[in-house]
């Protein structure tokens, strides 16, 4: 089962716009995280936010989690073409299961 | 340089063989995982492992099997029993092997087609 459903499933901005995801989930976690991927590659991992953790800075990526909510966002500030992939959050469950659960991503396009 | 690297990246099968996809390691890591993905969609975990001689089920495991008989090494095995094995698969390691999962290294992937 996909423990996150990211929002929306794809976006088509404007080099310079900024690009906002958004991530639910269904059980309590012990982390969240964002990962890219670039088309036909492997995963990178970009931010990892603790379930005490409300907000998270890495250059031009901000990252919020809400816990009464079970929702995250990813934010990422005056986009390039560059960032053009596909972005996936993933959740560590508080069941003791050491691995993490991905969602089905965000599909991101950045127009030159 | 460090890293996880998989083999083969493109793989074509027949209907009713096994095959096996490799993944190797050399960040000394203890935990290592194997994921599906299907076209537009995310990743399914298939198994995972946090140390030698020991590894546990995901949430698609039935029709693929596992080893793990060093560290640096987790092989994956696709057999006929896996009725749509069509799929990008993915390796990745984490440090460490108790607690929560932290951050995974992924390895470019092997695309597995069955004719």
């Amino acid at each position: 089962s996909q423990q996150g459903e990211e929002d929306p499933q794809a976006l088509s901005i404007q080099e310079g716009e900024n690009a906002t995801m958004n991530c639910s989930y269904k059980t309590s976690i012990n982390n969240l995280q964002w990962y890219r991927q670039n088309s036909g590659r492997g995963l990178v991992h970009l931010i990892l936010i603790r379930s005490n953790e409300r907000e998270k800075h890495s250059g031009r990526l901000r990252v919020t989690l809400d816990t009464s909510k079970k929702s995250s966002s990813l934010l990422i500030t005056a986009s390039r073409a560059a960032d053009t992939a596909s972005y996936f959050c993933a959740s560590n469950r508080d069941t003791g299961r050491r691995a993490l659960t991905f969602g089905s991503g965000t599909r991101l396009q950045v127009q030159p | 340089d460090g890293g996880i690297t998989q083999s083969p990246k493109y793989l074509f099968r027949k209907e009713g063989q096994n095959v096996t996809l490799s993944c190797e390691q050399n960040l000394n890591h203890d935990a290592m995982y194997w994921y599906r993905q299907d076209p537009g969609q995310g990743l399914r975990l298939i198994y995972y492992s946090q140390i030698v001689n020991d590894f546990q089920k995901g949430d698609i495991a039935e029709g693929y099997s596992v080893s793990r008989e060093k560290k640096e090494s987790f092989p994956l095995t696709v057999t006929s029993a896996q009725k749509n094995p069509t799929a990008f698969y993915l390796c990745a390691s984490s440090m460490g092997w108790g607690g929560p999962a932290g951050e995974l290294f992924f390895g470019e992937g092997s695309r597995l087609t069955v004719l």
